[in-house]
């Protein structure tokens, strides 16, 4: 069965350093999304992406964090300048239709990122 | 704002009781609200959704509007049904889920 993956499963990085997560959706699905999880919080919605460009994203998603999908399979979130509260789980997921059709968001198992 | 609201963070239940995992949402549309969960050591994955009014695992849901509440309910609990519960709502527009903060359901032997 198919599943969305995601890289690195655990970054540790410093404060002020670039950091790229990289993700490869399911292959025949058109939305693309990142959350994050801070330890014992709720899992936040960043940003989606559809037909190469960003179709919504959040508040928390400002200028310190952009995403890409450089060649048709991986989708790449890039936190730049990282911070110390930038340290959570972050989840990649994708789906064929949007959101509200179906429901049905497949994740992957997430990338943890610690920012010392 | 805080649109799903699991008020219970942890639910203990003995194997073979009934289990409820409380979700209330603030929306005034009309909402797509969802049950996602997370078994120990795997991804989070769709349980259940409102508008197939359907039984996943023995597990339903009912939309109650008047209570704006989509709680998750299953008479008998197994041990295997312990997991992450995490509550979702879609908007009829956009392309986001808001998610609850989850409830950790531990079903006792």
């Amino acid at each position: 069965e198919p599943e969305v993956t995601q890289t690195p499963s655990h970054q540790v990085t410093q404060m002020g350093q670039e950091v790229i997560l990289r993700c490869v959706p399911i292959s025949n699905h058109l939305y693309f999304y990142w959350y994050r999880q801070i330890l014992g919080q709720k899992v936040e919605f960043l940003v989606s992406f559809y037909n190469n460009e960003i179709s919504e994203k959040s508040e928390i998603f400002d200028d310190q964090f952009s995403v890409e999908r450089p060649d048709g399979s991986n989708f790449t979130l890039k936190i730049r300048s990282t911070k110390l509260e930038d340290s959570a789980m972050y989840f990649c997921a994708s789906s064929k239709n949007p959101p509200q059709t179906t429901g049905e968001l497949f994740f992957g198992e997430g990338s943890r990122l610690t920012v010392l | 704002a805080q649109r799903v609201t699991q008020p219970e963070k942890l639910l203990s239940v003995f194997k073979g009781a009934p289990v409820e995992l409380k979700c209330n949402y603030s929306y005034s549309g009309s909402p797509e609200l969802f049950w996602y969960v997370q078994y120990s050591r795997q991804r989070l994955q769709l349980l259940l959704r409102h508008i197939s009014r359907e039984s996943i695992k023995g597990f339903t849901a009912d939309l109650n509007k008047g209570e704006t509440s989509f709680h998750l309910k299953k008479p008998f609990a197994q041990e295997e049904d312990s997991a992450m519960y995490y509550c979702a709502l879609s908007l009829n527009t956009g392309n986001q889920f808001y998610f609850g903060t989850g409830t950790s359901l531990t079903v006792i032997p």
